[in-house]
């Protein structure tokens, strides 16, 4: 079974800084994805980055990037010029190939962005 | 992305009442739905998943008496909770997925239903 573990509860940055956010998984697959998902306080999931565990190039989606270390099993997301509309849980998510895209979910990580 | 709606997005019942809550996939085709739960300040809680024209598995736990759930078509699946009682009260987020498609190998989530039991 794979376990998904984010070290980080809360987390606050002021606002146009940058801020990591950790996570770290557990498995034995060697093909899988990770992805990093925010969730607002309207509480709409939302897709934030995804990367597959076979490409050595770090996912970006904009201000958003990932640090991935398969060997360390790590997955952070880094946030760049942090935006008042940063401010969200974000959820670290890890899907095992070929199994019905089945997510397995962080504990969050509630990210505050001050003014 | 893909869009995921949800209905109704909030729902008041008595105790005992049963509630269905629908989710549609409205730009693809969804053959795997997957229902989750989450409390305050917690992560999702995965009850089950949906796949079209087959019956549902839900995860321990989980009474699948309690939590119908239908995937009649590959754009809806429902939720429908039976005889609720107030510990029933959360939000319910569903997801859509298609596996092995590409573009759609992610899971992509409804905006969620705050279910309160009186």
């Amino acid at each position: 079974a794979q376990t998904v573990t984010q070290s980080q509860p809360e987390m606050s940055v002021q606002e146009a800084e940058t801020v990591t956010l950790s996570c770290t998984y557990d498995t034995s697959e060697n093909n899988y994805y990770l992805f990093w998902y925010k969730q607002p306080p309207s509480r709409q999931m939302i897709l934030v980055i995804r990367q597959e565990a076979y490409k050595q190039q770090n996912a970006t989606e904009n201000r958003f990037s990932v640090n991935f270390q398969k060997a360390a099993k790590s997955f952070s997301l880094k946030i760049s010029d942090s935006q008042l509309g940063d401010t969200a849980m974000y959820f670290c998510a890890f899907m095992r190939n070929n199994a019905g895209n089945m997510l397995t979910f962080g504990g969050g990580t509630r990210l505050m962005v001050k003014p | 992305g893909a869009v995921v709606s949800q209905h109704p997005s909030r729902v008041i019942c008595k105790s005992g009442t049963s509630v269905k809550i629908e989710c549609r996939s409205l730009d693809f085709q969804a053959t795997t739905m997957f229902w989750y739960r989450q409390f305050p300040k917690q992560s999702l809680m995965l009850m089950a998943t949906s796949n079209e024209g087959s019956k549902a598995t839900y995860e321990q736990g989980v009474e699948k008496d309690k939590f119908l759930i239908n995937h009649a078509s590959l754009t809806l699946s429902t939720l429908t909770v039976t005889s609720a009682h107030p510990e029933d009260s959360s939000f319910y987020i569903c997801s859509a997925t298609s596996p092995g498609q590409q573009s759609t190998d992610t899971q992509y989530f409804g905006p969620g239903t705050r279910l309160t039991v009186l």
